[in-house]
């Protein structure tokens, strides 16, 4: 597609439930990341993905969070059990390549985020 | 370590007035890009520069000019003019020898009429 984009762009769920939150990133970039951005404060790294395989899944806050991208395309963050602490902008970017394919000049294209609030 | 330091949280400005956003990063890395992006009310980040630790060169692109100081850890932003349309939240990040992009805390702009 012509940009990033990230569905649903609002959920509000009970403490305790599992959510899914889904990017479709631009097509042909293999590069995918996960950020939380929470009120008041700049996006904070979640994972990164390099084709299918997850590269670097260090800012995943806990075990409650994953997230999968089996096609190399669309990408899927599942958290279970969520809390109200889980509450913030979940936000996906993609990029041709990742520092891999030699370009860590690559520049992020965002979309426009998933706004999940637990009550 | 590698970490990005805004410590403007909130400016408010007039209109045509200039303003400049500070951002000082610390990494120990030789190989290193900066970028800054803007969050306006919609929400979606939007990329406005990047720049690389071996180009120091100040570059400037309409009423937007950025500051590179490798000496003092710097990357300021500098907006000349400023208009209503310019009131966004703005982020500086780097990237490091790591496929992560991280982000500073943000500087919120207010450009009143």
């Amino acid at each position: 597609g012509a940009g990033v984009s990230q569905t649903p762009s609002n959920k509000v769920t009970e403490k305790g439930k599992y959510v899914e939150l889904r990017c479709d990133p631009i097509s042909g970039h293999t590069a995918l990341y996960w950020y939380r951005q929470s009120l008041g404060q700049g996006p904070e790294f979640l994972i990164y993905f390099q084709g299918t395989g997850a590269a670097d899944d260090s800012g995943l806050p806990n075990d409650r969070f994953f997230a999968v991208r089996p096609e190399g395309s669309v990408s899927t963050l599942k958290i279970q059990r969520t809390e109200r602490g889980d509450s913030a902008v979940y936000l996906c970017a993609s990029s041709p390549t990742g520092l891999a394919g030699g370009s860590g000049a690559n520049v992020l294209t965002f979309g426009a985020g998933s706004r999940l609030t637990v009550l | 370590a590698q970490k990005v330091t805004q410590a403007q949280t909130e400016i408010s400005v007039v209109e045509k007035e200039d303003v400049t956003l500070d951002c000082v990063y610390e990494t120990r890395d030789t190989t290193y890009y900066l970028f800054w992006y803007k969050q306006p009310p919609s929400g979606e980040l939007v990329f406005l520069i990047r720049r690389n630790s071996f180009d120091e060169q100040n570059e400037i692109s309409g009423r937007y000019s950025w500051n590179f100081q490798k000496s003092t850890s710097s990357f300021n932003f500098t907006i000349t003019a400023s208009q209503v349309v310019d009131s966004a939240v703005y982020f500086c990040a780097l990237r490091a020898n790591t496929d992560k992009l991280i982000f500073g805390t943000g500087t919120r702009l207010q450009v009143f009429p």
